[in-house]
This record gives C-alpha cells, sequence and structure tokens, in this order.
C-alpha cells in the first residue's frame, strides 16, 4: 500500500482558505486518493475522494497534479468547526486503509 | 450519520479478560473492516470480512478474531486482554468501493 506523508500540523483562522497537501510519491496506477476527518472520539469521516485532475464537492476541493505523486486538499472558509485531524489515503476497491498520523487542524477565531 | 453502528460506546475491562465489540453495517455494504486507534495515533487495520470470509489482516495476534454473520453485521473478540489493547476500537463498511463508512467506535479501557 502506497505511503502517504503530511505535515503534523497547521493553523489558520476562521474565514481563510486552508490547503493540506499530501506526498504519495509509490501511488499505483488503479489508487484513488481519498480524504477523510476526524474529531476526538468519533470514527473517520470520508471528505473527498479523486484519481486525477481537481474534484469539488460541497464541503472542499482535490487538487491532483499529472504525476499523481502528491494531492491538496482545499477547504474554503474554515470556521471554527473545522478543528480536527485530516487523513490523506491511497488505495483502492475493497482494500484496507492505511492511516498515517494525519494533519492536525486548528482553526482560530 | 454514516449508518454505521457499533456497541458498546464505551468498556472497561481488566487484564486477562476477553471482549467481544459488536458492529453493525450500513445498509446494503457487503464488506467490514476493523480498526484500532491508539491515542494521538491514525487507526491502525486489524482485518477485513467480506461476504462473512476473512478478506485481509494487519499485523495483529491472533489473540484478536472476528466473525461476519449472513446480515453483514460484525463482531471483534479479543481475548487476554493486555494494557496497550486500551483504543478506540472502529468499524467501517463499504460496499466493494473505495469509501468506507465508519461507526463512532467503542473506546475500550484495560486496567
Amino acid at each position: 500500500l502506497a505511503k502517504t506523508t503530511q505535515p503534523i500540523s497547521m493553523d489558520s483562522y476562521e474565514g481563510q482558505e486552508v490547503n493540506i497537501t499530501c506526498s504519495h510519491n509509490n501511488i499505483a496506477t488503479n489508487d484513488y486518493i481519498t480524504w477523510y476527518q476526524q474529531f476526538p472520539s468519533q470514527g473517520p469521516r470520508f471528505i473527498i475522494q479523486g484519481y486525477k485532475t481537481k474534484v469539488t464537492n460541497e464541503v472542499a476541493s482535490l487538487f491532483i497534479p499529472a504525476d499523481r505523486k502528491s494531492s491538496t486538499l482545499s477547504l474554503p472558509r474554515v470556521s471554527l468547526s473545522d478543528t480536527a485531524v485530516y487523513y490523506c489515503l491511497v488505495g483502492t476497491g475493497r482494500r484496507a486503509l492505511t492511516f498515517g498520523s494525519g494533519t492536525r487542524l486548528q482553526v482560530q477565531p | 450519520e454514516t449508518g454505521v453502528t457499533q456497541s458498546p460506546t464505551h468498556l472497561i475491562k481488566t487484564r486477562g479478560q476477553q471482549v467481544t465489540l459488536r458492529c453493525s453495517s450500513q445498509s446494503g455494504h457487503n464488506t467490514v473492516s476493523w480498526y484500532q486507534q491508539a491515542l494521538g495515533q491514525g487507526p491502525q487495520f486489524i482485518f477485513q470480512y467480506y461476504r462473512e470470509e476473512e478478506n485481509g489482516r494487519g499485523n495483529f495476534p491472533p489473540r484478536f478474531s472476528g466473525l461476519q454473520f449472513p446480515n453483514y453485521s460484525s463482531e471483534l473478540n479479543v481475548n487476554a486482554l493486555e494494557l496497550d489493547d486500551s483504543a478506540l476500537y472502529l468499524c467501517a463498511s463499504s460496499w466493494d468501493s473505495n469509501e468506507q463508512y465508519f461507526g463512532p467506535g467503542t473506546r475500550l479501557t484495560v486496567t
């Protein structure tokens, strides 16, 4: 399974755009890139998934360059409730998810 | 709300005891995965069940075992509990897709 590397922590302020970049140099051809959000003592929650280029949903955008060796999760206009740990994962199908340590995002007022 | 439920919410056991944790998958999902999450770390894969058969296992000893039932609900059993087994245990269900839906977890404390 491809290993991912993310910043350990990031700080932001309410209303700002936050971009979290994940490195996955060994991503396989069939692998998708998925981001999860986790609040303390809760299960991870699916945010967004993509294969290449750009994907956007109601909560985030995911940017994937042509070589797919990295990806960037973009959270527009964060609020205090976006304070959480964000995990980047790569994989395919029903395969088990390999979580790294994630990025701890702290949003300040 | 993901539709995945777990029971119990919290549990306290002593070393050497056995514990059974339960998970009800989201309706229509045929795959269940179990994860252990220690404090401050990312979830670690324990094993996965697909249509009642074990479909992969992480680096956990045999005293961690599981079952998946015909209705796709699942159990995680841990024998001979150790202090290091204290963690949040998560189950996730999916249907042949990349997106896994996680339950709220069971917080196990071993004293």
